[in-house]
């Protein structure tokens, strides 16, 4: 599975759009980008997944760049309850033995 | 959205001990699933994958010995952690997959062992 690269930190203001990059420069054609959110002490949370197409859902956006080299997660209007780790993962989307390999994911914090 | 649930939310146990942790999917079956592990401040580490029916697969230096993965129907996977340790101490996430490809996480068990 390809690797990802995510900043360690991030902070956000209350009702301001959260934008979460993710490098995956090794991806390859197959492989799906998977955003997972873990809040203290939780399971990680399921946002939202695509191959090529941007996608949209009631939680986030996700913009994958044309190459597929890289994407950002939207969250529109994020507020206090977004605070959490973001996870960004690559993974072989039609095998039964793909895996989710978490990296350090990012840290938002949003702030009033 | 598809739940999967563990139990117990959290143990505590002796040292030399087993424990059983339980995992189900809740609505959906569960073709494969997974086990991850969590040491505070840390990133999720996988140790094993298991597909319903199949001996499962160990992650390079998870000790299959000492974490019994059992996946005997669609909607059950246990791992028991044997003769446990206060190194074994950590939060166990467990995570279920349909035939599709998205994947779902359950809420986590904290094992304490004194």
């Amino acid at each position: 599975d390809a690797k990802t690269t995510q900043p360690p930190s991030m902070d956000c203001a209350e009702g301001r759009a959260a934008n979460l990059p993710c490098n995956h420069s090794t991806i390859s054609g197959n492989e799906y980008v998977y955003w997972y959110r873990q809040i203290h002490s939780q399971g990680p949370q399921y946002i939202i997944h695509g191959l090529k197409n941007n996608e949209t859902n009631e939680m986030a956006s996700l913009i994958i760049t044309e190459d597929r080299k890289s994407s950002t997660l939207i969250l529109p209007h994020a507020t206090l309850r977004d605070t959490a780790v973001y996870y960004c993962i690559v993974r072989f989307g039609s095998s039964n033995t793909g895996k989710l390999i978490f990296g350090q994911g990012t840290t938002l914090q949003v702030k009033p | 959205g598809a739940v999967v649930s563990q139990h117990p939310s959290w143990v505590i146990c002796k040292s030399g001990t087993s424990v059983k942790i339980e995992c189900r999917s809740l609505d959906f079956q569960a073709t494969t699933m997974f086990w991850y592990r969590q040491f505070p401040k840390q990133s999720l580490m996988l140790m094993a994958t298991s597909n319903e029916g199949s001996k499962a697969t160990y992650e390079q230096g998870v000790e299959k010995d000492k974490f019994l993965i059992n996946h005997a129907s669609l909607t059950l996977s246990t791992l028991t952690v044997t003769s446990a340790h206060p190194e074994d101490s950590s939060f166990y996430i467990c995570s279920a997959r349909d035939a599709g490809i998205r994947q779902y996480f359950g809420p986590g068990t904290r094992l304490t062992v004194t």
